[in-house]
């Protein structure tokens, strides 16, 4: 069985603050991760995707991801209270996309 | 292009009665998927559709069937929907970006209750 596990929250951080949130998944076929933001009724948005080992940054945000700990991250810098949201992390394997139970990040002004 | 859309938005249904869920995509996307989303628990693949013409079952299959119609529509259907069947559910696509990965978007979602 893969799977995919998050802390479920919520995460809360002041705005400006750096909010990181994990990762872990099981399946060490996995191929690449992803970070969705799902803001609440509405579906989930794709925010970026890693597939190599270290960093990859975009504006503000960095995805880490460590193959041999089987452990990936999202930081947020200069977090804003419109970044409050449920945060989706997903691995790839086989045609098929394995997703964690979200983590809930609120930014306190 | 309108991404991924599905229809209906809401639906209300009583136990024993059946539907159809519709989704279409204009991105030219070869794979489609169904998932469900209850509190707590993530999303679920319920099945997916590597190109067209064919099917797969994902986690939670039972109660559901689907067609793949064309490359762009995949529907999902409840033969005789159940109250542990309340759930929204989403409709996604996918494509392989060039030397990466296959990488998914999402539809709006349909939110459903059986009573």
């Amino acid at each position: 069985q893969k799977e995919v596990e998050q802390n479920s929250g919520p995460l809360s951080v002041p705005e400006g603050a750096i909010a990181s949130l994990n990762c872990t998944y099981s399946d060490r076929g996995s191929q690449s991760f992803f970070w969705y933001r799902q803001y609440s009724g509405k579906s989930p948005e794709l925010i970026m995707f890693i597939y190599s080992n270290g960093d990859k940054e975009d504006g503000r945000f960095t995805a880490q991801l460590n193959k041999a700990s089987q452990y990936v991250s999202l930081l947020i810098r200069d977090s804003q209270p419109s970044d409050s949201a449920t945060y989706l992390c997903a691995s790839y394997y086989g045609q098929n996309f394995v997703f964690g139970p979200g983590t809930r990040l609120s930014v306190l002004p | 292009n309108a991404g991924v859309t599905q229809t209906p938005k809401f639906q209300v249904l009583k136990t024993g009665q059946s539907m159809t869920l519709q989704c279409a995509q204009d991105m030219n996307h070869n794979s489609m998927y169904w998932y469900r989303q209850d509190p707590g628990m993530g999303l679920r693949l319920i099945y997916y559709s590597a190109s067209e013409g064919t099917t797969d079952k994902g986690e939670v299959p039972n109660g559901y069937n689907v067609s793949r119609l064309n490359k762009r529509e995949f529907s999902l259907r409840l033969e005789s929907a159940a109250p542990s069947q309340t759930s929204v559910y989403f409709c996604a696509s996918s494509i392989r970006l060039a030397g990466a990965t296959d990488t998914q978007y999402f539809g709006p979602g349909t939110r459903l209750t059986v009573l």
